[in-house]
C-alpha cells in the first residue's frame, strides 16, 4: 500500500512567488492535516481537512496561505505571495476518520520550502 | 498559556541501558496522547497511542505511561540499540481529532 506522498520534495522560490505544494494522503483516509516545522521549532498544525470539507483551519498563519482538498482525495496548499518566514518543512498526514476513536496519523515525507 | 514541554532537547545514553522520555503539558485536557519517532530528513512515524483512561501501553521494547493528574507522559525504550537513535515527539489530542506536538527530544545511543 502507497503511503503518503508529498511533492516536490524541496522547492526554492524568491520571496513575492508563489509556490503549491501537494499531498496524497492514503487512499480511504478521510483525514487529511498539514503540518509546518520552522527552522528550530515544533511542529505546528495548520488545518485539517475531513474529506473535502475544512474541519479546523486555526492554524493557518495568513491569508496568504489557501489549502483545497477538491474531492476528498489529495490536498494542495498554495503560498502566494511567499514570505521569507515562510521557510520551513511541510508535513502532510492523513487517518482514518471514525468517530469517536482516535487513530494514528500517516506522515509524508514533507516539502522543504526554502524563501530566498 | 499552553505548552507541551519534553524532558532535554538531546538525550545520550550507553547500548543497552533503558531510555526514559519525558511530556509535560499544561492547559490542555488530551483525551490521548501519540508518541512519534522521527529520522533526519523523513516525517514522523507513529509508535504508541495512549487514552486517558490507560495508565500504560507496550509494545515490543517501548512502553508509555500517561498520568493525567500529573500532566506528563512517559517514553521507555528498554535495551536500547544505535538504531533508536532519533528524534521522539510527543502529540497530544488539542480536540476532535488534531493533535499538538511537542518540540521533540533528539536520542542518541552509543555503542
Amino acid at each position: 500500500e502507497a503511503g503518503v506522498t508529498q511533492f516536490p520534495s524541496h522547492s526554492v522560490i524568491e520571496k513575492g512567488q508563489t509556490v503549491t505544494l501537494r499531498c496524497d494522503p492514503i487512499s480511504g483516509h478521510d483525514n487529511l492535516y498539514w503540518y509546518r516545522r520552522v527552522m528550530g521549532k515544533e511542529i505546528k498544525f495548520l488545518l485539517h481537512f475531513v474529506k473535502e470539507s475544512k474541519q479546523d483551519e486555526s492554524g493557518m498563519p495568513n491569508n496568504r496561505f489557501l489549502a483545497e482538498r477538491t474531492g476528498g482525495t489529495y490536498s494542495t496548499l498554495k503560498v502566494q505571495p511567499a514570505e521569507l518566514e515562510d521557510s520551513g518543512v511541510y508535513f502532510c498526514a492523513s487517518s482514518h476518520f471514525l468517530t469517536g476513536v482516535h487513530t494514528e496519523a500517516f506522515f509524508g515525507q514533507g516539502t522543504r520550502l526554502t524563501v530566498v | 498559556s499552553q505548552k507541551i514541554e519534553q524532558n532535554s532537547e538531546a538525550l545520550n545514553i550507553q547500548e543497552g541501558k533503558t531510555a526514559t522520555l519525558t511530556c509535560n503539558y499544561t492547559n490542555y485536557s488530551p483525551a490521548y496522547l501519540q508518541w512519534y519517532r522521527q529520522d533526519p530528513g523523513r516525517g514522523p512515524v507513529f509508535l504508541l497511542l495512549i487514552r486517558e483512561n490507560e495508565k500504560e501501553k507496550r509494545k515490543e521494547r517501548l512502553k508509555v505511561t500517561f498520568d493525567t493528574t500529573l500532566k506528563q507522559s512517559l517514553f521507555h525504550i528498554t535495551a536500547s540499540q544505535p538504531a533508536d537513535s532519533a528524534t521522539y515527539l510527543c502529540a497530544l489530542e488539542d480536540y476532535g481529532q488534531n493533535f499538538v506536538f511537542g518540540p521533540g527530544t533528539r536520542l542518541s545511543v552509543l555503542p
